[in-house]
């Protein structure tokens, strides 16, 4: 399945270092998503864009600082995290409901974040 | 936030037994979606549902939605080792403007061959 990319697969970062994330969907949607997944806890969202617009920030520390350019791409700028910023982070989109009557959400494999 | 709770949290089952979990909501959710996760990947949908009272199967899986609305239940027939993995529900709640689904924390199923 190749709806959903994201890249690195894995990324092993110091709290010093500046790196990001990248996501892109090939299915003509309109609205992407950061989710973090930590173990044994429900998926945490941290932003939503619609139409390449910030709708929602979930209180997410500015240590996390994400990018739409377009409505297929979807970036997540990550510079002096913590070890508790371990994870897994994943990238969703989905068809702006209010366009589509649905709220089906897909998601990418996810970037294994671990933080050093 | 709105939470979901799952049950079970994890499943320990003989291949060829059948399974059921379900997910309840505080509040009157519109949406129930179910997710697998596979170790390493993300979430699949399995199944979306948007009608109190809808079953919809997808192969040996079918799904609920309650109801009540505050409800759904999966579930999975003739378990296979290939069911093993992480079953997520997700629910959007009719009282939340924009498109934040509620996640619940999972059912880990283990099949034993």
């Amino acid at each position: 399945e190749t709806g959903v990319t994201q890249t690195p697969r894995h990324l092993v970062m110091g709290m010093t270092n500046k790196k990001s994330l990248k996501c892109e969907q090939h299915l003509g949607h309109n609205a992407m998503y950061w989710y973090k997944q930590s173990a044994k806890k429900p998926l945490e969202l941290m932003f939503v864009y619609n139409f390449k617009e910030q709708t929602e920030n979930n209180s997410v520390p500015s240590r996390f600082s994400p990018e739409c350019p377009n409505s297929s791409h979807l970036f997540l700028h990550l510079h002096t995290l913590q070890p508790e910023d371990s994870a897994l982070y994943l990238c969703a989109s989905s068809q702006a409901p209010w366009t589509s009557g649905t709220y089906e959400q897909y998601f990418g494999p996810g970037t294994r974040l671990t933080v050093t | 936030g709105q939470q979901l709770n799952q049950s079970p949290q994890s499943m320990f089952i003989q291949e060829g037994e059948d399974v059921s979990m379900n997910c309840t909501s505080s509040s009157i959710f519109n949406t129930w979606l179910w997710y697998k996760q596979d170790p390493g990947e993300g979430p699949v949908l399995l199944i979306a549902l948007y009608k109190a009272g809808e079953l919809t199967s997808n192969g040996r899986l079918t799904a609920q939605f309650g109801i009540t609305r505050k409800d759904s239940f999966l579930n999975i027939s003739a378990s296979i080792p290939s069911d093993v993995g992480i079953y997520f529900c997700a629910g959007y709640d009719s009282m939340e403007y924009g498109n934040k689904l509620v996640f619940g924390a999972g059912t880990i199923l283990r099949v034993k061959s």
